[in-house]
């Protein structure tokens, strides 16, 4: 069974602080791995990672995967409340076809306070 | 641009009442649909993709049932709610790995 976690769970920091969210995985056949962020409702597609070692970058977010160690990490630097929000990490596994199914962890929160 | 609807946005339900929820997209074709469940506190468990019009794959065994009568259509349905089924039920579109949430039911069963 896929397996993903993320830690924290939860994190409360003050606005300019930078924090470092952490996703790790145990999938079989991985192809690709997913960071997303729920605000209220929907959850928004932040990164796709693919290949270990390059980061893949978005403004004040930044994106790593060592997919010899099976982990991700997702970087905010100088954070603004906006930025307050559950930050779910996916994998996908290869299952051949046009079959993507993702596989998430639990999520962090983090509150971003002035 | 593609967007996805959901509806309703909230429902509440007693047990052993029957349910639908309709999703559909708008601006793409024959995108990969699916249905997810948020419970608080967990993240997001995959119930029911679907890769075509008709072809509907299940990932955990349930009380709830999917069906894609048109290509950009996909309903989530129950013929008698569970207290367990409550909780925030989330439609995405996917065209490759990358996938693209509706708005979302929340779902609360009395």
């Amino acid at each position: 069974e896929d397996k993903v976690v993320q830690s924290p769970l939860s994190l409360v920091v003050h606005e300019g602080d930078t924090v470092t969210l952490n996703c790790s995985y145990e999938v079989t056949n991985f192809r690709s791995l997913l960071w997303y962020k729920q605000e209220k409702k929907a959850p928004t597609f932040l990164f796709m990672l693919t290949s270990s070692g390059i980061e893949k970058k978005s403004g004040r977010l930044s994106s790593i995967l060592d997919k010899k160690e099976l982990f991700s990490i997702l970087n905010i630097t100088a954070t603004q409340t906006g930025d307050s929000a559950i930050y779910l990490c996916a994998v996908e596994r290869n299952s051949g076809g046009s079959n993507y199914k993702l596989t998430f962890g639990k999520g962090t929160l983090l509150t971003v306070n002035p | 641009s593609q967007t996805i609807h959901q509806w309703p946005a909230t429902l509440v339900q007693p047990v052993g009442s029957p349910l639908s929820l309709e999703c559909t997209v708008e601006g793409t074709s024959n995108p990969n649909l699916y249905w997810y469940r948020q419970a608080a506190g967990r993240g997001l468990q995959l119930l029911f993709y679907s890769v075509g019009i008709g072809q509907i794959s299940s990932e955990v065994p349930q009380n709830l049932s999917a069906s894609r009568p048109q290509d950009r259509q996909f309903i989530l349905s129950s013929k008698k709610l569970l207290l367990s089924d409550s909780g925030f039920y989330l439609c995405a579109w996917g065209q490759g790995a990358e996938q693209f949430f509706g708005p979302g039911t929340r779902l609360t069963v009395l």
